[in-house]
């Protein structure tokens, strides 16, 4: 089947370490995303990248580092940077190729805590 | 940034009433999303609005598009327990944009 695959399902951080959330893709799109849902919040864009080797920032992409070195793969890095890391990390994916508002389709996500 | 102003933020209602949720933007928007989230779950597209003044079903929800196409409403008729979830309205930045920017939700309960 195809589909977003996000690991771990849940995490915990310790203070000052550096965690990466896993997403991978198999669907064939050019466009993936992550997204951090708090409660209440709704969905905030962390970084997004249309095409390999090339990614943009996001509203809240401070604390938070991406690589986009293949088309199926998209690790998020939260750095010690961000002060506020627990939260509800959802990936998506979207084919793009040169049509720009196509549906999103996610993962089933990764909750962080700290610890 | 373009924002998607969605209201109310939380619905309760008896299984078998209506349920209204309303996206609103000070923007004119090129098209306008709508996702399901159930609880504990991931967002699920469910439709894509694009006309002005349009409107699309999906069995017992209808969806529609304003004609100033600032606007945007999900309405379930009678609702199951089934529809319990979050509703998300998402609109595209602009023209060109990859940045989807998301409502903060409508979080429906539905009293058996």
């Amino acid at each position: 089947d195809g589909g977003i695959t996000q690991s771990p399902k849940y995490l915990f951080r310790k203070e000052g370490q550096n965690v990466t959330l896993s997403c991978e893709q198999n669907l064939n799109h050019d466009a993936m995303y992550w997204y951090r849902q708090d409660p209440g919040q709704g969905l905030r864009l962390i970084y997004y990248s249309q095409i390999v080797n090339d990614f943009q920032k996001g509203d809240i992409a401070e604390g938070y580092s991406v690589s986009r070195e293949k088309k199926e793969s998209f690790p998020l890095t939260v750095t010690s940077a961000q002060k506020n890391p627990t939260a509800f990390y959802l990936c998506a994916s979207s084919f793009d190729r040169e049509v720009w508002n196509q549906p999103q389709h996610f993962g089933d996500g990764t909750r962080l805590s700290i610890l | 940034g373009q924002q998607v102003m969605q209201i109310p933020q939380y619905q309760h209602v008896q299984e078998g009433e209506d349920f209204t949720t309303y996206c609103n933007s000070s923007t004119t928007l090129s098209n306008i999303q709508w996702y399901k989230q159930r609880p504990g779950g991931h967002p699920v597209f469910l439709i894509q609005l694009v006309k002005s003044g349009e409107v699309k079903k999906q069995k017992r929800l209808t969806f529609q598009f304003g004609e100033a196409k600032k606007n945007s409403s999900l309405h379930i008729t009678a609702t199951q327990t089934t529809d319990v979830g979050t509703y998300f309205c998402a609109a595209y930045s602009g023209a060109g944009s990859y940045q989807l920017t998301f409502g903060k939700g409508t979080k429906l309960s539905v009293i058996p």
